[in-house]
């Protein structure tokens, strides 16, 4: 078990740029799901797979803010035209969907600061 | 809308002793689970405690254990035997089965003393 990894774990940007990031949950498991938390804050939910359907999305999730998850593996989270206001930590998090089952494994996080 | 209030921002406790963590939600559902998460500085929430509301025995792991009221929508967290190690901020959350989702509370962070 290696756990949800993330990539990268820091990303500086300027205004306006586009960001990609990374994430590859547990392998054995079909729900992945993406948060970003603010500092002193609790995560906040943005949006989730199911395998590869992208089952939820938070209005927290402008049209800037995209994700995917080909053939259910990893995922990709893209910002473009980042704004100061996109600063935050983004989590992903995995689990296995199954009856009386729905711990998440969250990951390292990658931190964006955006200057 | 699901709520999760912890309205302790910091909690200090001294070596050995007990801290306990409150947190009060409110959701409609009647299938959720209830879970306390730690986060070390700079590290990696992980797990502490889940709860199945569906359950009327609290849940306990190691030194840690919680008092699930389900009718006041209350579930708090008992730490004993505190230790340097579990300095941390903690987070209570909630996840009903139709959401696929978990809702956070604000945190509280646990001081530990020598």
């Amino acid at each position: 078990d290696t756990g949800v990894s993330q990539d990268p774990r820091h990303k500086i940007t300027k205004r306006g740029q586009n960001v990609t990031f990374r994430c590859d949950p547990i392998s054995e498991h079909n729900r992945l799901y993406w948060y970003r938390q603010t500092l002193g804050q609790g995560p906040e939910f943005l949006t989730y797979f199911q395998n590869e359907a992208q089952l939820e999305k938070s209005r927290l999730l402008s049209d800037r803010f995209s994700a995917e998850r080909p053939k259910g593996s990893f995922s990709t989270l893209e910002i473009q035209r980042t704004e100061q206001g996109d600063s935050a930590m983004y989590l992903c998090a995995s689990s296995l969907d199954q009856a009386n089952s729905y711990e998440q494994y969250f990951g390292p996080g990658t931190r964006l600061t955006v200057t | 809308a699901q709520t999760v209030t912890q309205s302790q921002p910091e909690m200090s406790v001294q070596e050995a002793e007990t801290v306990t963590l409150s947190c009060t939600y409110d959701t409609s559902e009647s299938d959720y689970y209830l879970f306390w998460y730690k986060q070390p500085p700079s590290r990696q929430m992980i797990l502490v405690i889940r709860q199945e509301a569906y359950k009327q025995q609290n849940a306990t792991e190691n030194r840690f254990s919680v008092n699930f009221q389900k009718a006041a929508k209350s579930f708090s967290l008992k730490i004993s035997d505190s230790q340097l190690g579990d300095a941390a901020m903690y987070f209570c959350a909630i996840e009903a089965s139709s959401w696929g989702k978990l809702q956070f509370g604000a945190g509280t962070q646990v001081v530990v003393t020598p």
